[in-house]
């Protein structure tokens, strides 16, 4: 079976610092790995993911998140935050093996403050 | 915008009222979805069409009927639900149903059952 985990429900940085959301995940095989942002009253919108490949995948909005084997880790990742970037941030995992569907994890508030 | 409208945006019904959610992709996309978004819990992949032909149903209650008259919509007819099925539905698309193409969501209808 395959599993993520977001293990903070809400992620408070000040506007200008660098960011990161984590993700853990189990799968059997080798992974997908992608991230998704809501914006309030949104649907989600596509960022970034991992196939194969470089460890480091860039996306949209300046964010970038780092596939790391060893810890089953994809932590999502920006420079210096905005504002803007206020939303929900899904981690979503699938199963490289086989036909599989994509599981979400439970997702992690990012408040910027000003 | 992605892409894909969903209408209404927002519904309330009783439970012996029968209703339905249209999701319209505009993307030329082959495959589309629909999710269930309840708050902290992950997305709940209900069902999965691709070439307009179900390939995909999560053991979802009879009580959610699902259409896809051609590639471009897909429809959820609703009969007799329960308060527990307060939620946001989602709807999706993508160029391929294996889950390794990124996804595109719609704004989704926030659905309330009294």
């Amino acid at each position: 079976a395959q599993s993520v985990a977001q293990p903070e429900d809400q992620v408070n940085v000040a506007e200008g610092n660098p960011l990161t959301v984590k993700c853990t995940y189990s799968v059997s095989g080798n992974p997908y790995l992608f991230w998704y942002v809501q914006y309030p009253n949104r649907g989600l919108q596509f960022l970034l993911k991992y196939i194969t490949g470089d460890n480091l995948v860039k996306g949209s909005y300046g964010f970038e998140a780092e596939f790391n084997k060893s810890q089953t880790s994809f932590h999502l990742k920006k420079p210096s935050a905005l504002v803007s970037d206020s939303a929900l941030y899904f981690c979503a995992v699938r199963d490289g093996r086989g036909y599989q569907k994509v599981t979400f994890g439970i997702g992690t508030k990012l408040q910027v403050i000003p | 915008e992605t892409g894909v409208t969903q209408t209404p945006r927002h519904l309330v019904m009783g439970m012996t009222n029968k209703k339905s959610l249209k999701c319209e992709q505009h993307l030329g996309h082959n495959a589309m979805y629909w999710y269930k978004q309840s708050a902290k819990k992950p997305l709940e992949l209900m069902f999965v069409y691709s070439l307009e032909e179900r390939v995909e149903n999560n053991s979802v209650p009879s009580r959610f009927s699902p259409e896809c008259p051609n590639s471009s919509h897909l429809f959820l007819h609703l009969h007799t639900l329960q308060p527990e099925d307060s939620a946001l539905y989602l709807c999706a698309s993508s160029q391929g149903q294996g889950f390794v193409d990124t996804q595109y969501f719609g704004p989704g209808t926030r659905l309330t059952v009294l």
